[in-house]
């Protein structure tokens, strides 16, 4: 079975860039969520769609940030325009549905760097 | 305030012996579910274990255990006989909620675990 995939794996940019990271969730699993993960830190979760609908958002910076999961498959997030604090690895992550013990599946990340 | 606290930023463990890794968390949900997850340094998140709030026997996956003490509202993670492999940044999370009712998975702060041959 594939695993969830992300990419790129990495990516620098100057602040006040954009940039766009992409996921591909296993085949078949419902819940997709982007987690961002600073340096030390743990994964703080970004967005949670379910299928194509927004479940929480409450996270995410709206003025900059912004995702999207078309047809209930693929997910792009984007940053625009980026801040020197949005240096972390972003994390995407996916499970068959949400029950309790549900497991969440993750990518490997993109870690961005804004300089 | 913070849901999933663990208050060990680091950790070290003899090779061979035994390491109990700290969780805390913070519900007013009766129906909740708890999860420890393995980030080695290559950066992938693995799932080792989980724990629901109704389970009565504490849950075991191999040389993983988990602690758990309700009343306390604490999911400790304990691994027996150390191994080098398993030095790796460790995180506690939780699922609260009813039933398939969206339910987020909310991360701890994390513990460094570092293994001395």
């Amino acid at each position: 079975e594939a695993g969830v995939a992300q990419s790129p794996r990495y990516k620098i940019i100057e602040k006040r860039q954009s940039v766009a990271f992409w996921c591909n969730p296993i085949s078949g699993h419902a819940t997709l969520y982007w987690y961002q993960q600073i340096l030390g830190q743990g994964p703080k979760l970004l967005i949670q769609f379910q299928n194509n609908g927004v479940v929480d958002d409450s996270q995410l910076p709206k003025d900059r940030f912004s995702a999207e999961r078309l047809k209930g498959v693929d997910s792009t997030l984007k940053i625009q325009p980026a801040k020197l604090e949005d240096s972390a690895v972003y994390l995407c992550a996916s499970s068959f549905g949400t029950g309790l013990g549900t497991e969440a599946f993750f990518g490997q990340g993109t870690r961005l760097t804004v300089v | 305030a913070q849901k999933i606290t663990q208050t060990q930023p680091g950790m070290f463990v003899q090779e061979k012996e035994a390491v109990t890794l700290d969780c805390t968390y913070d519900t007013s949900d009766p129906s909740y579910g708890l999860f420890w997850y393995k980030q080695p340094s290559s950066g992938e998140m693995i799932f080792l274990i989980y724990q629901g709030s109704y389970d009565q026997q504490n849950a075991t996956e191999g040389r993983y255990s988990l602690n758990f003490q309700k009343a306390r509202k604490s999911a400790n993670l304990v691994i027996s006989a150390s191994q080098l492999g398993d030095s790796a940044m460790y995180f506690c999370a939780m699922r609260e909620g009813p039933w398939n009712a969206g339910n987020m998975l909310t991360f701890g702060g994390g513990t460094r675990l570092m293994v001395k041959p």
